[in-house]
C-alpha cells in the first residue's frame, strides 16, 4: 500500500534562511510523488511533482525536491524563505502509480519569522 | 477563472439535518474525486468519479453519505441525518487522464459545521 509521512509536523524558519521540509514515502508502484500548499482559506495548490522522469524536481515559487528512491525520501527545499510562504505544505503520493487517487500526509506547518 | 468551483463555501447545519455540496470542475476533466479534511489532518480521499460512472468509494463512505455526477459534468456530495463527526472540509479536486499522470486541481472547499 501507499503511504507517506512527513517527519515534522512544525517548522519555523527566519525570513532569508533555508527551508527543509522532511517526507518518506511507501509504495508498491514506480510513485507518482507530490508537494501541495495550502494557504489559510485558499485552496491546495501544487508545488511540484515528481513522476519518474529527473529526480530533482523544480516547482513553483523556487521550491525543489529530491526524489531518493534508496532512502524513500522526497524532501522538500528552498534557499530562502520568505514571509509569504507560510502555509501547511503536504507530501502526496498517487494510490496507484500515476493513476489513483491522492493520498496525503498529515501536513507541515511551516512559519516564517521576520 | 475555470478553476474548479464549490458551493456553498460554508454551510452550518444542526445534527440530523440533510446537507448537499456541489463541485463544477475544469470543464474538459474527465474525472471528479471528493475528499475530507478535518483540522489537523490531510486530505482523505472519499470517492472518484470517471464521467458518469463512480468507480470508487473509500471506506470512510458510510451510508449517508451519496454522491452523484449526472451526465459527467458537475458533481453533488449528500450527506444525511448529518453527525457532529461529520463537520469537516469537503474538498473536490478535477483531472484528466491523459496516460501521463494524474494531476488534480482542487476546488477551495466547503467548510460543513455540524451543530
Amino acid at each position: 500500500a501507499q503511504s507517506v509521512t512527513q517527519l515534522d509536523s512544525h517548522v519555523s524558519v527566519s525570513e532569508g534562511t533555508p527551508v527543509l521540509l522532511r517526507c518518506n514515502y511507501s509504495s508498491s508502484y514506480s510513485p507518482s510523488l507530490f508537494w501541495y500548499v495550502q494557504h489559510p482559506n485558499k485552496g491546495l495548490q501544487l508545488l511540484l511533482k515528481y513522476t519518474s522522469a529527473a529526480t530533482l524536481v523544480k516547482g513553483i515559487n523556487g521550491f525543489e525536491a529530491e526524489f531518493k528512491k534508496s532512502e524513500t525520501s522526497f524532501h522538500l527545499t528552498k534557499p530562502s524563505a520568505h514571509m509569504s510562504d507560510a502555509a501547511e505544505y503536504f507530501c502526496v503520493v498517487n494510490s496507484r502509480g500515476s493513476q489513483g487517487n491522492l493520498i496525503f500526509g498529515k501536513g507541515t506547518k511551516l512559519s516564517v519569522k521576520p | 477563472d475555470t478553476g474548479v468551483s464549490q458551493n456553498p463555501r460554508h454551510k452550518i447545519t444542526k445534527r440530523g439535518q440533510n446537507v448537499t455540496f456541489r463541485c463544477d470542475p475544469i470543464s474538459e476533466h474527465n474525472r471528479l474525486y471528493w475528499y475530507r479534511q478535518t483540522l489537523g489532518q490531510g486530505p482523505e480521499f472519499l470517492t472518484y468519479f470517471q464521467n458518469e460512472a463512480q468507480l470508487e468509494k473509500s471506506r470512510l463512505l458510510s451510508d449517508r453519505f451519496s454522491a452523484e455526477r449526472p451526465k459527467g459534468s458537475f458533481s453533488t456530495l449528500e450527506i444525511q441525518r448529518t453527525e457532529q463527526g461529520d463537520s469537516a472540509m469537503y474538498l473536490c479536486a478535477s483531472s484528466w487522464t491523459s496516460g501521463a499522470y494524474n494531476e488534480q486541481f482542487f476546488g477551495p472547499g466547503t467548510r460543513l459545521t455540524v451543530l
